[in-house]
């Protein structure tokens, strides 16, 4: 069965630095999502992503965050300068079209020290 | 804007009994619905999802939820819970349209005893 990837499962990295999570979404998928969820509290939305571009943004995704799409099977997210505030599991989910559900990945767990 | 509450924090069920676990959602349209789990460490599975049509819907792990227009809820239930559904679940709203993005509520951690 076709499965949405991650990797690393677990980045760990200094305050300050740049981190890029990868994502390899369900080949036939259009639609691209980040999701985080912060040690005990609720998963919250990121960002979507369609036809090359964000189609949606939360407050939480400021300049520091960045999407992309550099290859047909990629989706990355990137930590421009990273915070302790931004230690978080993080999900990546793709789905194929408009009305179909959002598959997940097993997700980054990132630890800023 | 759309919003999910799940009521209860920890639920604590012996193995055998029944289960249910209690989702409102805010919305201004029809939504689509979600129910994922999530076990230890790992990532979230969808358990049903409710997109149109009968209100009943049939997920897997013998897991059914019953969307209730009226009371804006999406209730999770399954009859006889077994030790491996000890997890934490999560139910979620999304936006029909292009976007789509998910809100989820809080979670409810189900415990299962002996």
């Amino acid at each position: 069965e076709p499965e949405v990837t991650q990797t690393p499962s677990h980045q760990v990295t200094q305050m300050g630095q740049e981190v890029i999570l990868r994502c390899v979404p369900i080949s036939n998928h259009l639609y691209f999502y980040w999701y985080r969820q912060i040690l005990g509290q609720k998963v919250e939305f990121l960002v979507s992503f369609y036809n090359n571009e964000i189609s949606e943004k939360s407050e939480i995704f400021d300049d520091q965050f960045s999407v992309e799409r550099p290859d047909g099977s990629n989706f990355t997210l990137k930590i421009r300068s990273t915070k302790l505030e931004d230690s978080a599991m993080y999900f990546c989910a793709s789905r194929e079209g408009v009305a179909d559900e959002q598959f997940f990945g097993p997700g980054t767990r990132l630890t800023v020290l | 804007a759309q919003s999910v509450t799940q009521p209860d924090i920890h639920i604590t069920v012996s193995e055998g009994a029944s289960l249910e676990l209690r989702c409102n959602y805010s919305y201004g349209a029809t939504p689509y619905l979600f129910w994922y789990v999530q076990s230890p460490g790992q990532g979230l599975q969808l358990l049903l999802k409710y997109f149109s049509g009968d209100t009943l819907v049939q997920g897997i792990k013998g897991f059914e939820a019953e969307f209730k227009r009226s009371q804006s809820s999406f209730n999770l239930r399954k009859p006889s819970v077994h030790w491996s559904d000890a997890a934490e679940y999560f139910c979620a709203v999304g936006a029909q349209a292009a976007g789509n993005k998910l809100t989820f509520g809080g979670g409810t951690r189900v415990l299962v005893k002996p």
